[in-house]
């Protein structure tokens, strides 16, 4: 069974704060990627990575980066956290030896910020 | 990326059958076309995917017309714990391809 675990479901922080928000799949996936969801706007692509440190933008790259140091690992960082990036953010892993193309969730991360 | 379109919401009483329909009128060869459920609190699970005609599983039946600039994805006698946002999303199985999701379609089973 996939998992994908996220470090933390709820986080307040405050404004101006370095925020990690940490990922970690088990079952060997090549790709990762990291998805912000708000009320009326679905689910939106932040970053996504193919392999050990490759990364490249989504759709709503501005204020955040990424990690991608192990396979297993990735990490979303908020430099400067603002009132702004307060969402549900969410992770999730897909294999390219299957190549499906599905996408398998981490349960989410709750992050407000003050 | 193919743009998909579905309903806001639908409303449906237990045991009746739910039909989304999801209509992606710029869809590619290459394309397929996948649903995600996605319970409150959680993260989306993977449904359904298909390609063309009709695919069917233990949870759900997908029906995609001869031109696949639609899809319906059919949940037979829904139950309250059915009651979910569904997300229709298309594009190519191409390792990595990354997905765009819309809003999705907001099911109410009601007792």
């Amino acid at each position: 069974d996939v998992k994908v675990t996220q470090s933390s479901r709820y986080l307040v922080k405050r404004t101006g704060e370095k925020v990690f928000l940490e990922c970690v799949q088990d079952m060997d996936h090549e790709n990762m990627f990291w998805y912000r969801q708000d009320p009326g706007l679905g689910l939106r692509l932040i970053y996504f990575s193919y392999d050990v440190k490759m990364k490249e933008k989504g759709d709503i790259p501005e204020g955040y980066s990424v990690s991608r140091e192990k396979k297993e690992r990735f990490s979303l960082i908020l430099e400067s956290a603002s009132t702004n990036q307060t969402s549900m953010y969410l992770c999730a892993s897909s294999s390219n030896v299957l190549n499906t193309g599905e996408l398998f969730f981490g349960e989410g991360s709750r992050l407000t910020v003050l | 990326l193919a743009k998909t379109t579905q309903p806001i919401s639908m409303d449906s009483y237990e045991g009746q059958e739910v039909n989304i329909t999801c209509s992606h009128n710029n869809i590619a060869t290459n394309d397929y076309i996948t649903w995600y459920q996605q319970f409150p609190s959680q993260g989306p699970r993977f449904i359904i995917q298909g390609y063309k005609t009709k695919v069917t599983n233990e949870v759900a039946s997908l029906f995609i017309p001869a031109d696949r600039k639609s899809s319906t994805l059919s949940l037979p006698r829904v139950s309250l714990s059915d009651t979910a946002v569904y997300y229709c999303l298309v594009g190519d199985k191409a390792a990595g391809n990354k997905l765009t999701f819309g809003g999705g379609t907001r099911v109410l089973v009601k007792p």
